[in-house]
């Protein structure tokens, strides 16, 4: 099986740009969570998807939004971007089920450098 | 939400050497997992584990649910074994520790 796959996997933008980011999950999963990684904060979980429902959100602005599609397939996206927003992005997929014992599985991820 | 802390925060080890990273969370989980991250930036599964103990090749890990610690154990730890190792528990989201750096030195 192809493993998580995300798009792209580097991004360079200014301030007040916006900026989607892409996730295609396992072949068969219907969960797709987002998670922002960076040096001051850690792993922070963004949101999570479920058949095309976002079931949990994480502490994170308005300013990051994201959907996934009837594929599962997902996108985020963040507007009005901010320097803080420089971060390693990744995407998780989990198994049918969508329970929190499901084992996730990582995507390479996006860099996000904004000037 | 649940609080995991890992520990040591830095290790540094000769090729060759063993060592053992600690996990401690502040609930009771229904899920565990220890990730290694790539020098890209991936997260790697390397264990599920919400208890017991598994082993793969030269890494096993043990999870002590009652007592609410994990340990991931390298034996024999080469170069490629470098990098930033991660515990993560599930309550609704996975919730990281904030990771070990590991360096083997040949």
């Amino acid at each position: 099986k192809a493993g998580v796959t995300q798009t792209p996997r580097y991004l360079i933008k200014t301030r007040g740009q916006q900026v989607t980011l892409s996730c295609s999950p396992i072949s068969g999963h219907r969960s797709v969570s987002w998670y922002q990684q960076t040096p001051g904060q850690g792993l922070q979980f963004l949101f999570e998807y479920f058949s095309e429902t976002q079931r949990n959100k994480g502490n994170f602005p308005g300013r990051f939004s994201g959907r996934q599609f009837s594929n599962s397939r997902s996108e985020m996206n963040v507007s009005t971007l901010e320097l803080g927003d420089s971060a390693l992005y990744l995407c998780a997929s989990s198994s049918a089920s969508g329970a929190s014992t499901d084992t996730q599985y990582f995507g390479p991820g996006t860099r996000l450098t904004v000037l | 939400g649940i609080q995991v802390e890992q520990s040591p925060p830095d290790l540094i080890l000769q090729e060759g050497a063993n060592s053992t990273l600690r996990c401690n969370f502040s609930d009771s989980v229904n899920n565990l997992q220890w990730f290694h991250q790539n020098p890209w930036g991936q997260l790697i599964n390397l264990f599920y584990i919400p208890s017991g103990t598994k082993q793969n090749g030269r890494l096993s890990a043990t999870t002590v649910a009652t007592e609410r610690y994990s340990l991931l154990y390298i034996s024999s730890s080469q170069t490629t074994d470098s990098g930033v190792y991660f515990c993560a528990v599930v309550d609704y989201k996975l919730s990281f520790g904030a990771g070990t750096t590991v360096t083997v030195r040949a």
